[in-house]
């Protein structure tokens, strides 16, 4: 059974960035394919991208293009998601996800992270 | 970019009633890449269907699946007390490759 467990909620101001993290158990990262999911408070889900196996690449959403990197460190099991320049609209929960290597949906999700834009 | 699209926006439904919910996309989906979700407030997305008409793992059969193309339906044949929340479904393109979501169908007891 896999599990991912996400950092706690964080306070940005407009301009800064900020890195979001997903521990898997249950399976190793190298297992998986890990994916981004936000959804801003009373809105819906939102993809932002993750692994494609299939390319062997990490794959963005084209509205997150130049402000989003996603990362894993393949020792410690865990994914991260940082976002940068971020602005009042990025406040918003942010899901990691996955359904396994070749995955064409989302089996699992982490718990959310909050991560809230204000000055 | 395939847009999906779901109607009703909200379905006010009393409990023991049937519920259908609408996905269309804007272009032809193949159906092994189409899944719904439920959501609840406070939760993270549960999988419900997987490619248009399987059941994910636990998931009752009162929730059932189809369609194909660029049409697809979720159906509840019975409400429980626990479905009321909002449906969301999704499709997998590998062409570029990426993933969508619909705006959701919030189903409310009426």
């Amino acid at each position: 059974q896999v599990q991912l467990v996400q950092s706690g909620a964080e306070v940005k101001k407009p301009g800064a960035s900020v890195k979001v993290s997903c521990k898997v158990s249950g399976y190793t990262l190298t297992e998986l394919s890990i994916h981004w999911v936000r959804q801003a408070p009373g809105k819906g889900l939102e993809w932002m991208g993750g692994f494609d196996p299939e390319d062997d690449e990490t794959i963005y959403a084209q509205k997150f293009r130049g402000r989003v990197t996603m990362t894993e460190d393949t020792s410690t099991d865990t994914a991260y998601m940082e976002l940068s320049s971020l602005r009042s609209e990025d406040t918003a929960v942010y899901y990691c996800a996955t359904g396994g290597y070749y995955t064409t949906r989302f089996d699992y999700w982490g718990q959310g992270a909050l991560v809230t834009v204000s000055s | 970019e395939i847009v999906l699209t779901q109607s009703p926006g909200t379905l006010s439904l009393s409990p023991g009633e049937r519920a259908t919910l609408s996905c269309r996309a804007s272009q032809s989906v193949r159906s092994s890449y189409l899944a719904w979700y439920q959501q609840k407030p406070g939760q993270a997305p549960r999988l419900l269907i997987y490619g248009a008409s399987s059941r994910a793992t636990g998931i009752p059969d009162r929730f059932s699946g189809s369609g194909s193309g660029t049409d697809f339906t979720l159906t509840i044949s019975r409400l429980e007390p626990e479905d009321f929340a909002v449906y969301y479904c999704q499709q997998y393109d590998n062409s570029p490759p990426g993933f969508t979501f619909g705006p959701g169908t919030k189903v409310d007891i009426k």
